[in-house]
């Protein structure tokens, strides 16, 4: 019952670093999601993918990379961190092709500090 | 362009009394409308939904109404308690040709005092 899961939960870079997270769900969903959030700007959404072998950017993707390596796990890159890009990130998962009475399923979040 | 508005950033009642948060939306296509919770350290969390055919959805404490001519839905906590004190999010969902696809408000920050 583990729901969508995402590592780590903790994550302080120092500018320039580079890292991924983690995100796998268990539920066989369809559609996975990476969200950033951050105060007074809501859920905002990096990238997306729609279906195994497919991603597509959201609306904040730059300076992000993702890779849907296979239908259960989708991981988020920062390449080179900046001070920007401290948030609290979360994954997301739902079955987009049936009106799916809850939405989406989400993480707990992995809280990123870039210094 | 924000289709789902969450106007409030912040409310605060008294425990007992009625909490009402707003949305409205910009959408006509939008056929599902869905109410989450978010604690601190926390992912948000399904709350309740209603469909666009629907204008009242009742659960226990929490009443969704929808107004479809005003675009508008208010969600409803009635009696209030400390342990409600979370951000919620409303976010409206629409079939797109890749599928179904949830947007979000900015979320409203609820304190119910003791």
């Amino acid at each position: 019952n583990a729901g969508v899961t995402q590592t780590p939960k903790f994550q302080v870079l120092k500018t320039g670093q580079s890292m991924t997270l983690q995100c796998a769900q268990d539920m066989n969903h369809n559609s996975m999601y990476w969200y950033r959030q951050d105060p007074g700007m809501g859920l905002r959404l990096i990238y997306y993918s729609a279906s195994e072998g497919t991603t597509d950017k959201g609306e904040v993707p730059n300076g992000y990379n993702v890779s849907r390596l296979n239908k259960r796990e989708f991981s988020l890159r920062l390449e080179s961190a900046a001070p920007s890009q401290t948030s609290v990130y979360f994954c997301a998962s739902s079955e987009i092709w049936t009106q799916d009475l809850y939405g989406y399923t989400f993480g707990s979040g992995t809280r990123l500090t870039v210094v | 362009d924000q289709q789902v508005k969450q106007n409030s950033p912040s409310l605060s009642v008294q425990e007992g009394r009625i909490s009402i948060l707003n949305c409205d939306y910009t959408n006509s296509m939008f056929d599902y409308f869905l109410w989450y919770k978010k604690y601190p350290a926390e992912g948000p969390t399904f709350l309740i939904s209603i469909s666009s055919i629907k204008d009242k959805n009742e659960d226990g404490r929490f009443t969704v109404f929808l107004n479809k001519s005003a675009k508008h839905l208010s969600l409803h906590i009635v009696p209030s308690q400390p342990g409600d004190s979370a951000v919620y999010f409303c976010a409206a969902s629409v079939y797109t040709n890749s599928g179904y696809a949830l947007n979000f408000g900015k979320g409203t920050s609820l304190l119910v005092t003791p």
